[in-house]
């Protein structure tokens, strides 16, 4: 079955305390992309990458890094969590530009 | 810069009843693409259609329908005949073809349906 799939998907921690979530698709997609999703602002971009070992910055990519190692799994670190870090997130691939975005099922995250 | 605008936040039906959801978009590139996603209480979000700028065919998918209007830079959901399953947020989304690398979508604030049996 094609999907992306992220782990975990319910995170709470505290502040400071590094943490990865990690995403995976098996679609063969060249792109790849985190978005955060909060109330009254939307769903951002955070970083994207355009295949392996190309990254780059979205919107909103400040406390955040990625990698992107291996085509499939494009990993979101946060170094350092804040509470403002605290949203929805997705992972989320594509094939080409333009083409439609598959989602991952969303990684919940509190930091405290 | 682009954005996309849905100006119902919540809308209520009784089931059954044909509801339209509406999405205006704005955008400066000749190029873009145009979707639309659900998003159920269970928070995933599920792609529902894809339309290029140079295609303004509308399209049906059994009980969905979209209206692709580019001279009003409009691109309506309808669902005929609501059902209770149907209760979710839906996002219109924008991707522009120029200068956008990371295939970035630009989404709408979403459209809270609620149909009650």
């Amino acid at each position: 079955e094609a999907q992306v799939t992220q782990n975990p998907r319910y995170l709470i921690t505290v502040t400071g305390k590094k943490l990865t979530v990690t995403c995976s698709q098996n679609m063969n997609h060249e792109y790849m992309s985190w978005y955060r999703q909060d109330p009254g602002l939307g769903l951002r971009q955070i970083y994207y990458s355009m295949n392996v070992e190309v990254t780059d910055k979205g919107d909103v990519p400040e406390g955040y890094k990625v990698s992107r190692k291996e085509k499939r799994n494009f990993p979101l670190i946060l170094e350092s969590p804040s509470p403002n870090q605290t949203s929805l997130y997705f992972c989320a691939s594509t094939h080409y530009l333009g083409s439609e975005q598959y989602f991952g099922p969303g990684t919940r995250l509190t930091v405290t | 810069a682009q954005k996309v605008t849905q100006a119902q936040t919540e809308i209520s039906v009784v089931e059954k009843e044909d509801v339209t959801l509406d999405c205006v978009y704005e955008t400066r590139d000749t190029t873009y693409y145009l979707f639309w996603y659900k998003q159920p209480p269970s928070g995933e979000l599920v792609f529902l259609i894809r339309r290029n700028s140079f295609d303004e065919q509308n399209e049906i998918s059994g009980r969905y329908s979209w209206n692709f209007q580019k001279s009003t830079s409009s691109f309506n959901f309808t669902i005929t005949a609501s059902q209770v399953v149907d209760s979710a947020v839906y996002f219109c989304a924008l991707s522009e073809a120029l200068n956008n690398a990371g295939n970035m979508l630009t989404f709408g604030g979403g459209t809270r349906l609620m149909v009650k049996p």
